[in-house]
């Protein structure tokens, strides 16, 4: 049963524009949700987290935003930069120092 | 270190035979987390040490996966004969967090271990 799921594998956006990678969630005990940015034979690094008492959190081009009652997040990238191509990962976890879930992944693919 | 270090890079091996990785963490980082991708899937957790609390197992897929932190720092994760199916990347990642603590868990990870079974 997948906690977290990313139901788009792929995306494609040009550049300077925005990009938004969606990501739902079932577990309704999750407390805190992260997004990771993951280049090709390097791990993934961490890029922006959220609280699941806020509704929104930003950080320069990046902003998360969190519906609790449709379980659902998206992170936006605004504008959107071919360095930004990457599989990003939404992860979720529970309070305390339980293990991230993650999700599959969904490729960005940002054209010049 | 300066990051969390993971070796080896790459490791080829034959069916039936066993392998070791190793994760160096972060200096001072208490918590370490063990996670594995295969191919087109996401991160799946493994297993997961805090301090000197009895790791966090539950992710292991079968009692051919071992691990341990020796000394609270270092952690070694065996597989014994290996399958096809354990073919992926390894990862590992480590946290300052303590469980106490509020915010989010935020695991830096290493580069991982691609490891392939033949």
């Amino acid at each position: 049963d997948q906690q977290v799921k990313q139901n788009s594998p792929s995306l494609s956006v040009q550049e300077g524009r925005i990009s938004i990678l969606n990501c739902d969630y079932t577990n309704s005990m999750f407390d805190y949700f992260l997004w990771y940015k993951k280049y090709p034979a390097e791990g993934p690094t961490f890029l922006i987290s959220i609280s699941s008492i806020k509704d929104k959190n930003e950080d320069g081009r990046f902003t998360v935003f969190l519906n609790k009652s449709a379980k659902h997040l998206s992170l936006h990238i605004v504008p959107s930069q071919p360095g930004d191509s990457a599989v990003y990962f939404c992860a979720a976890s529970e309070a305390g120092n339980t293990p991230l879930v993650f999700g599959k992944g969904t490729r960005l693919s940002v054209i010049a | 270190g300066a990051g969390v270090s993971q070796s080896p890079s790459n490791k080829v091996t034959e069916k039936g035979k066993d392998v070791e990785l190793r994760c160096d963490p972060i200096s001072g980082h208490t918590a370490l987390y063990w996670y594995r991708q295969s191919l087109g899937q996401g991160l799946e957790f493994l297993i997961y040490f805090q301090g000197n609390s009895a790791p966090d197992k539950s992710g292991l897929p079968s009692d051919r996966f071992s691990a341990e932190r020796t000394g609270g720092s270092v952690s070694t994760l065996t597989i014994q004969r290996t399958q096809q199916e354990d073919s992926a990347v390894y990862l590992c990642a480590s946290s300052s967090r303590s469980g106490t603590k509020s915010g989010a868990n935020v695991l830096t990870f290493g580069a991982g271990s691609r490891l392939t079974v033949l």
